[in-house]
């Protein structure tokens, strides 16, 4: 079972909102990651958590706010977000960081966030 | 720096029919993995097909296979009696010591009925 859930699908949110997004796997994978991706783009990194905690920040503004509670599971909550925030948000999951075959990242289904 | 590099941004093919996406890239390290994602409209990344640097063999996955060839570091991906359902971006990625992936700008895969 290679299964990553995202909620929700679609989200719809003013400048001045507060929202987050959520992801989740029970492949027992020990590294997930937040991703955002613009239209005909490939995938750009935000942050990685490996074993909850994180060990990758890229440089993204602090609107965006990753936690990972525990596991299996990952948010990203938003605040004060910008138009040009609006893309899609992809959740992947990976055994480990470790290196070699165990960093084959598996991805949720994602969600279109559109900022007004 | 590792660079990945699809240097076609759209291919087309009849239903049926074969078509071979391109995928060339840039490393020194001699350990890492390649990948072929595919993203339909529906969104989802979907993992294809993935290749262990270290093994000659070519990776096949029933219709997908790919054409590995380490010294020349190109890694294309063939797909075999192409289906409707084949239709997506195609994006070539590679991961070695640090982790991350590495993406190309992406192949639009369009079939024509």
């Amino acid at each position: 079972d290679t299964e990553v859930t995202q909620t929700p699908k679609h989200l719809v949110m003013g400048m001045t909102n507060k929202k987050s997004l959520k992801c989740e796997q029970h492949m027992g994978h020990r590294a997930m990651y937040w991703y955002k991706q613009k239209a005909k783009k490939p995938p750009e990194l935000m942050f990685v958590y490996s074993y909850e905690k994180l060990s990758i920040n890229e440089s993204v503004p602090s609107r965006f706010s990753p936690e990972c509670p525990n596991s299996s599971l990952l948010n990203l909550h938003l605040h004060a977000l910008q138009p040009e925030d609006s893309a899609l948000y992809l959740c992947a999951s990976s055994q480990t960081t470790s290196g070699g075959n165990t960093d084959t990242q598996y991805f949720g289904p994602g969600t279109r966030l559109t900022v007004l | 720096a590792q660079t990945v590099t699809q240097s076609q941004p759209e291919m087309s093919v009849q239903e049926a029919e074969t078509v071979t996406l391109s995928c060339t890239y840039d490393t020194s390290e001699s350990d890492y993995y390649l990948f072929w994602y595919k993203q339909p409209p529906s969104r989802q990344m979907i993992l294809v097909i993935r290749q262990e640097a270290y093994k000659q063999q070519n990776a096949t996955e029933n219709r997908f296979s790919v054409n590995f060839q380490k010294a020349a570091k190109s890694f294309s991906l063939k797909i075999s009696d192409s289906q409707l359902g084949d239709a997506a971006m195609y994006f070539c990625a590679y991961i070695g010591s640090n982790y991350q992936l590495i993406w190309g700008a992406g192949t639009k895969l369009i079939i024509k009925p």
